[in-house]
């Protein structure tokens, strides 16, 4: 049983261009959620998605940043015109319907902005 | 104040120390879990509690709920132990879960 994938492992934008990262759940489940972990900080919660929805968003920059979750195919995490302060380790979790508390993480992507 | 404090922020110990990584929160919690990241990157969860004690191998999870405080132990500890620990809570009022800012732990030979 394939853990949570995420690609690509790290990316390299120019300021300006587009971001897209992708979160394969595991398998069965279908809550996704993303966090991004800036240099020298925490983790922060982004958004948490399940299947065609969008639950919770409170935690993503108001512009550039959307996520989606499609009925078929990985969580999107799509960041526009990215700035040097989008550089940072983005990871996201999965949990199975019946238990959104037990989430198991992917290895991340690192997205460096040049 | 954070509302997840994690202590200490850095911790050099020698191999076989017994090892204690604490975490306080200050908010209503459903679970508690603690994680470790390896220099790589890479996130793996540890435990989850939201209650009482949890064991796996060397590592032993604690959570007291009256007190608002959980320990990760590490027994006999060995420099493939050396990576970030870190401490995160499920609130009770949404569906968020809250990080610790980390513990970097280093184990020398």
């Amino acid at each position: 049983n394939a853990g949570v994938m995420q690609n690509p492992r790290h990316l390299v934008r120019r300021r300006g261009q587009e971001a897209r990262l992708r979160c394969s759940p595991m398998k069965g489940h279908s809550h996704v959620y993303w966090y991004r972990q800036l240099p020298e900080e925490g983790l922060k919660f982004m958004v948490y998605l399940q299947k065609e929805n969008i639950i919770d968003e409170s935690g993503m920059p108001k512009e550039r940043f959307s996520a989606e979750f499609p009925k078929e195919g990985p969580s999107i995490l799509r960041i526009q015109q990215v700035v040097r302060g989008d550089s940072a380790a983005y990871f996201c979790a999965s949990s199975p319907s019946i238990s959104k508390y037990e989430q198991y993480f992917g290895p991340g992507t690192r997205l460096t902005v040049t | 104040k954070n509302e997840v404090e994690q202590s200490p922020q850095n911790l050099t110990a020698q191999e076989g120390e017994f090892i204690t990584i604490n975490c306080s929160y200050s908010v209503g919690i459903s679970a508690l879990h603690w994680l470790q990241q390896h220099p790589g990157g890479g996130i793996v969860s540890l435990f989850m509690l939201s209650s009482g004690k949890k064991k796996h191998g060397r590592l032993i999870a604690t959570i007291n709920i009256q007190e608002k405080h959980s320990s990760l132990h590490i027994t006999a500890s060995h420099p493939r132990d050396s990576a970030v620990y870190i401490c995160a809570v499920d609130l009770n009022r949404d569906d968020k879960i809250i990080f610790g800012k980390g513990t970097r732990l280093h184990i020398l030979p």
